[in-house]
C-alpha cells in the first residue's frame, strides 16, 4: 500500500519555465514533508521540506505547496534550469517517527532548452 | 567534510554469499538509515536508528541485519544473498530535530547472481 505517491513518471518543461511535481499522501497522520532530488549514480539530496502547520515554503527557485485537505503537496520551480534535469522524490514523516521517511516513486524531470 | 560515506561503491554476490555494506557519516548525527531503490518502488526503508545502540526494523527488513555501536557507523549485513537483493543501497543520517533533511550517500550498487 503506496502511501505516498507520485502519479507522473516523468515531466518535461522548457527552460525558464515553471516545473510543477505533484505528490499525494494518504496517511493523514504525516505532518513533515520533503522534497528530494536525486542524479544518476548519486544519492538523493535534500532540496526543501514543509511542515503541515504552514501551507507553503520557500527557498529561492523552489517552493513547496501543502494542501492537507487534499493530501496533496507540490513542488514548484521557478524558472527552470537545465541543471534541474533529475528524478525528484517527495517524502513524508509524522511526529514520533521522524527517523523514518516514506517517499513516493519520484517524477523524472526534463528541462530542454 | 566527508558527510556519509558509503562502501563499496559496486558488489556482485552469489546466491546464498554474505556480506556487510558499510556506512559512516562524520556529522554527529543521531539518525541513521538504510534504504534501496528498486525502479518504479522508489526508496524503502529497511533498517534504522536512532541513536547508538537503538535499531528498528524498516519497511523491508527480511534478509538484512543492522547493529549500532557508534554514532558514526550503521554497517548493514546481507545473511544470504538472494537475487531479490539486487537494488541499489542507501544510507542516510540526519539530526534528530527539523528540519530533518537526510543526507544521503552515493550508493552501493549490488547485484546477487
Amino acid at each position: 500500500d503506496q502511501q505516498v505517491k507520485q502519479n507522473s513518471p516523468s515531466l518535461s518543461v522548457q527552460e525558464g519555465r515553471i516545473s510543477i511535481l505533484n505528490c499525494d499522501y494518504t496517511n493523514s497522520m504525516f505532518d513533515y514533508f520533503l522534497w528530494y532530488k536525486k542524479y544518476p549514480a548519486e544519492g538523493p539530496t535534500f532540496l526543501i521540506s514543509i511542515s503541515s502547520i504552514k501551507d507553503k515554503n520557500e527557498d529561492g527557485r523552489f517552493t513547496v505547496f501543502l494542501n492537507k485537505s487534499a493530501k496533496h503537496l507540490s513542488l514548484h520551480i521557478v524558472p527552470s534550469q537545465p541543471g534541474d534535469s533529475a528524478v525528484y522524490f517527495c517524502a513524508a514523516s509524522f511526529t514520533g517517527t521522524a527517523s523514518k521517511l516514506t517517499f513516493g516513486t519520484g517524477t523524472r524531470l526534463q528541462v530542454t532548452l | 567534510n566527508a558527510g556519509v560515506t558509503q562502501t563499496p561503491k559496486f558488489q556482485v554476490l552469489k546466491t546464498g554469499q554474505s556480506m556487510t555494506l558499510q556506512c559512516a557519516q562524520d556529522m554527529n548525527h543521531e539518525y541513521m538509515s538504510w534504504y534501496r531503490q528498486d525502479p518504479g518502488m522508489g526508496l524503502r526503508l529497511i533498517h534504522y536508528s536512532v541513536g547508538a545502540g537503538i535499531t528498528d526494523q524498516g519497511e523491508v527488513p527480511n534478509g538484512y541485519n543492522v547493529s549500532r555501536s557508534t554514532t558514526e557507523d550503521f554497517p548493514l549485513r546481507l545473511l544470504s544473498a538472494a537475487p531479490s537483493q539486487t537494488s541499489v543501497y542507501f544510507c542516510a543520517s540526519s539530526r534528530p530535530v527539523r528540519p530533518y533533511g537526510y543526507t544521503f550517500g552515493s550508493g552501493t550498487r549490488l547485484t546477487v547472481v
